[in-house]
């Protein structure tokens, strides 16, 4: 069985100011994790994912994510937001060597303010 | 370009019919899948397949039904069972039943009245 619990249902940030927006997975075998956004009335857009290999990984739109498997977390920053990164955020979880389906999290809402 | 394909972006239905949503991909993926958003409560998955002529439930499968007919096409049916199917419909793909992410259409928001 796979979940992912997302801290927060909304964050809100300054222009400028540190993005992060916080995972938490449970998975009985090694997980595969992936950040995406969605934009209003829109499908979902993958920022990045981290299958094997280096823990930490750069995404688009200057987005990047660590995976520690000790905190089962995979948070997503970004050192400056921009007005432009207001959306959804979701973060998903699937299993190796099972069935792979991805399991979401319920979303942050990401709020930037001038 | 390559990509899935949701139709129509915006549907609407009285209470007690059936209605189908379409989903195309052109991107040769095997596995297909049906996700239904609603505020607050992320994506749920209502089928998905892994092969052509084969599918499973997903969490939320009562009062909808799915086909796979061909390798592109994966089209869900929201039934008369379906006690709230007012949602946001999202439809996606990935290369394999493996570690490589899906592929999202643009999702199809179905009101019923």
């Amino acid at each position: 069985a796979q979940s992912v619990t997302q801290l927060g249902s909304h964050v809100s940030v300054s222009e400028g100011a540190l993005v992060l927006l916080r995972c938490n997975y449970s998975s009985s075998v090694p997980p595969y994790l992936f950040w995406y956004v969605q934009y209003p009335n829109q499908g979902l857009q993958l920022l990045l994912k981290y299958t094997t290999g280096a823990t930490l990984v750069k995404g688009i739109n200057g987005f990047e994510a660590e995976f520690k498997k000790s905190e089962t977390s995979f948070h997503l920053t970004k050192p400056s937001a921009h007005m432009s990164d207001a959306a959804e955020y979701f973060c998903a979880v699937s299993a190796s060597g099972g069935s792979y389906i991805p399991t979401f999290g319920r979303g942050t809402s990401l709020i930037v303010h001038p | 370009d390559g990509g899935i394909t949701q139709s129509p972006k915006y549907l609407f239905r009285k209470e007690g019919q059936n209605v189908t949503l379409s989903c195309e991909q052109n991107l040769n993926h095997d596995a297909m899948y049906w996700y239904r958003q609603d505020p607050g409560q992320g994506l749920r998955l209502i089928y998905y397949s892994q092969i052509v002529n084969d599918f499973q439930k997903g969490d939320i499968a009562e009062g909808y039904s799915v086909s796979r007919e061909k390798k592109e096409s994966f089209p869900l049916t929201v039934t008369s069972a379906q006690k709230n199917p007012t949602a946001f419909y999202l439809c996606a793909s990935s290369m394999s039943p493996g570690a490589t992410e899906a592929f999202f259409g643009q999702g199809t928001r179905l009101t019923v009245v």
